[in-house]
């Protein structure tokens, strides 16, 4: 039973462009979180999508967007990158329409932003 | 806003030795409050929980105990092992019972030696 799984692995892109990161969620689970991790610090949640929607949205800029599609994999888009956006990004799955089930994460995504 | 303080690291021991991680927070309400665990190249794995006062989460020899009145969620064992070397977060969950929206601490790292 693969756990959740995240794409690529690391990456490096240069300032202002965009980028797609990628996120399957544990079997079973249909709800996805993602985070920012900055070097050193605690992981920061971005938004959250169930049903193809997103549910709820941490303090991010609209830089910051997301999909979820109806296998409920996940992406997440940033445009217009800035050096602060290097950081790893987590992805957490969740099983149902449910506040109260343990998060499942994800090993992240390494940004770097040059 | 809801925040949580962890002391800062590195914590460094002996193998055996004992172990507190101290945590505090600020939150409105009754939030739950969590312990998570990464291990390096890593996700976060969820090593304890507690979702309302004088409640005591226990996992893999760890313990915390959550201190309304001290506004505390202290991270304890009694003896650890060089395995345990890891960075550990203290989160919380304004959602009382939830893992809705954690907000994480900026983490530990604990390295222990032979």
């Amino acid at each position: 039973d693969a756990g959740v799984t995240q794409s690529p692995t690391h990456l490096i892109k240069t300032r202002g462009q965009q980028v797609t990161l990628r996120c399957s969620p544990k079997s079973g689970h249909d709800t996805v979180s993602w985070y920012q991790q900055a070097l050193g610090q605690g992981p920061q949640f971005i938004f959250q999508y169930y049903e193809e929607e997103e549910r709820q949205r941490g303090n991010f800029p609209d830089r910051f967007s997301g999909h979820q599609f109806p296998n409920y994999s996940s992406e997440l888009n940033v445009n217009a990158l800035l050096l602060g956006d290097s950081a790893l990004y987590l992805c957490a799955s969740s099983p149902g329409d449910s506040y109260y089930s343990p998060l499942h994460f994800g090993n992240g995504t390494r940004l770097t932003v040059t | 806003g809801d925040s949580v303080t962890q002391m800062e690291g590195p914590v460094t021991l002996s193998e055996e030795a004992c172990l507190t991680i101290n945590c505090t927070y600020t939150a409105t309400g009754y939030p739950s409050l969590f312990w998570y665990v990464q291990y390096p190249g890593e996700g976060l794995q969820l090593l304890l929980k507690a979702t309302k006062a004088d409640d005591k989460g226990s996992n893999k020899g760890f313990e915390a105990t959550y201190r309304k009145e001290t506004t505390s969620f202290h991270l304890e064992k009694g003896s650890v092992q060089v395995s345990d070397s890891a960075v550990y977060f203290c989160a919380l969950s304004p959602l009382s019972g939830g893992y809705n929206k954690l907000i994480f601490g900026a983490g530990t790292r604990l390295a222990v030696h032979p």
